[in-house]
């Protein structure tokens, strides 16, 4: 198994401003992954981030909006820049080494 | 990409009822979890089960990956399993494809 945390658990910002969230696990790990839920919705897949390399992106997101850091095998930053209310949404990060685990989550409020 | 179904999309019972919800995907998979999201937003690993059955507790799935669907059984139902359901396939690495979750509501 592997515990995943986040922070922060939530917060609330003001639009044009960006908010950087980080995960970090409790073994290495080669790939982590970040996730949007937006109100009432299910996860979709923002990025994968390898260690050393440019994350991937999929489709609908882009690294201008997202960039994302993976500095060592156990840890991940997510940014979400340039905020609008749009971006009000949970995010979430993911790892495992069979079985993917998640963090608790980062409840984003943006006005 | 693969497509994952999940039906009923909503679902209200008695407590002490019985219930099953489907998982359909459109493609072979590597990994297939299902997960139960509190109220609190937080995912909770119910099953990893790529094929096979599983059982913990009140609660049992089972995955036919020749078929892609999976199966998951809640008996007895309580109070506390109300939240949303998902099941979410991964084909490569644990990049993990979610269904649009079925809501369960367990009433007293």
């Amino acid at each position: 198994s592997a515990v995943i945390s986040q922070k922060p658990s939530r917060d609330i910002c003001q639009r044009g401003t960006s908010l950087t969230i980080q995960c970090q696990v409790d073994s290495q790990v080669t790939m982590m992954f970040w996730y949007r839920q937006q109100p009432g919705q299910s996860l979709t897949l923002i990025a994968t981030a390898n260690q050393g390399s440019e994350a991937t992106y999929e489709s609908g997101f882009v690294i201008d909006k997202f960039p994302i850091s993976r500095p060592n095998l156990t840890f991940s930053t997510l940014t979400v820049s340039n905020m609008s209310p749009e971006d009000s949404s949970i995010y979430l990060c993911s790892a495992g080494h069979v079985e993917a685990f998640f963090g608790q989550g980062t409840r984003l409020t943006v006005v | 990409g693969i497509q994952v179904e999940q039906s009923p999309p909503d679902l209200i019972l008695q407590e002490g009822a019985n219930s099953t919800l489907r998982c359909n995907f459109s493609d072979s998979v590597n990994n297939l979890q299902w997960f139960h999201q509190n109220p609190w937003g937080q995912l909770i690993n119910l099953f990893y089960i790529p094929s096979g059955t599983k059982q913990n507790g009140r609660l049992s799935a089972t995955t036919v990956a020749t078929e892609r669907y999976s199966l998951l059984y809640i008996s007895s139902s309580q109070t506390t399993d109300s939240g949303v359901y998902f099941c979410a396939v991964g084909e490569n690495n644990n990049d993990m494809r979610f269904g649009a979750g079925t809501r369960l509501t367990v009433k007293p």
